[in-house]
Order: C-alpha cells, then structure tokens, then sequence
C-alpha cells in the first residue's frame, strides 16, 4: 500500500460545477496535509493546507479532513477552465519533516 | 520575497558527465529540500538541510548524489557520473521552521542524460 494515495484522473468536470478531489493515507500519525497544484511542465503550487479534522475555505477551495478515515480531500467550487492542472496531495507521513506526494490527479474543466 | 529560486533551469549532459544544480530559498526560510519528479509521479523526497545542517537523506540518495548548503543559505546538489535514470526534475523547495512543513517550490531544473 503507498503511503499516500490518490486517484490518476483524468476528472472531468464542466466549467462551474464543483471538482472533488480525494487523498488517502496510512500513517494514523500524520498531522499535516496540504494540496499542491502543478501545471504542465511547472513547478508546484501549493494552495491549501489543514491540519484538524473539518472543513477548510479558501475562496473558492474547500479542504477536508477526516484523520479518522486517513482520508483528505479538496473541493474546488465554480470550475474554470483555468484550474484544469494536476493536483498533488501531501502529507508530512510520520511526522517526518519531508513530505510524502500522491502521485495526483490530472483535473480536466471542459468549457 | 523573490521566491525560491534554481539554477540552471535546463541541463542536458552526457551519461557519465558530473552535474551541479543550484537552489537559493526564500530569504529567511531555515530549511530547505530536495526533491526530484519523473513524469506522472509526484515529488520524491531526496535531502533536507535546517540551517546548514543536513538532517535527513533519503534511501533514493545514492552515493553519487551529494548536497551541501554551506553557511546556511544557497544550496547546491551534484550529482556524479551521471545515468540516464538519473533525467528527472529536480525541485528546491523551503520552509520556515514555525510554518508547520508547509513548502514552497522553486521552478526546477530539469535534468536529460543522454
């Protein structure tokens, strides 16, 4: 099992609607989570981080967290074309000061 | 704030050849990583300095890759007798101490061995 994993994609989504994207991971003792955009050929971006269980809103992301699933997610409201990117989670997996990377998931926004 | 910032943003060398990559972190950020990234996966963890002391290195690390950050502040990471495996991005990113591991990247450098 990786330690921290999320779903290849392509998600496709209309403009507008609202993208869901989830993150699992193995080690109960992680305590922090972060979301991280990458365009094609850049660097990462990171957008969202959270660090207790609950919701999380940044404009228009929304994180949750669920440590007791190990399950972290990023709801990205009113799509745009714009947002289409690959999306990485990360954790900081046995508190270990390095993160951890899902390998993301490609979201596609289809005008 | 200028951001973390990478040197050279492309090299192409030959197999065999030695490569140096050069990483300066966001002014006043004490800890700075290493990071490398082949196509369709996410980063990987290589190194990790707090000021100017290198505290944790990855298994990934082989013994032909070596970082310093001297004085604690610019990096750098060679990479010795290069291999093709070794074509990949590799990523700089830094962190403040209190800012609860959150990262920030630089553009990387993206490394062919041909």
């Amino acid at each position: 099992q990786k330690e921290v994993e999320q779903n290849s994609g392509p998600l496709s989504v209309p403009e507008g609607a609202i993208a869901s994207l989830n993150c699992t991971y193995s080690d109960r003792g992680s305590q922090s989570f972060f979301w991280y955009r990458q365009y094609s050929g850049k660097s990462p971006e990171l957008i969202m981080s959270i660090y207790s269980n609950g919701d999380k809103e940044d404009g228009r992301f929304t994180a949750q967290l669920n440590k007791a699933s190990q399950y972290v997610s990023l709801l990205i409201r009113d799509s745009q074309p714009s947002d289409s990117a690959t999306y990485l989670c990360a954790v900081n997996v046995g508190g270990r000061r390095a993160l951890t990377f899902g390998s993301g998931t490609r979201l596609q926004v289809q005008p | 704030d200028t951001g973390v910032s990478q040197n050279p943003r492309h090299k192409i060398t030959k197999r065999g050849q030695n490569v140096t990559f050069r990483c300066d972190p966001i002014s006043e950020h004490n800890r700075l990583y290493w990071y490398r990234q082949t196509l369709g996966q996410g980063p990987e963890f290589l190194t990790y300095f707090q000021n100017e002391a290198q505290l944790e290195k990855s298994r990934l690390l082989s013994d032909r890759f070596s970082a310093e950050r001297p004085k604690g502040s610019f990096s750098t990471l060679e990479i010795q007798r290069t291999e093709q495996g070794d074509s990949a991005m590799y990523l700089c990113a830094s962190s403040l101490i209190a800012s609860r591991y959150e990262q920030y990247f630089g553009p990387g450098t993206r490394l062919t061995v041909t």
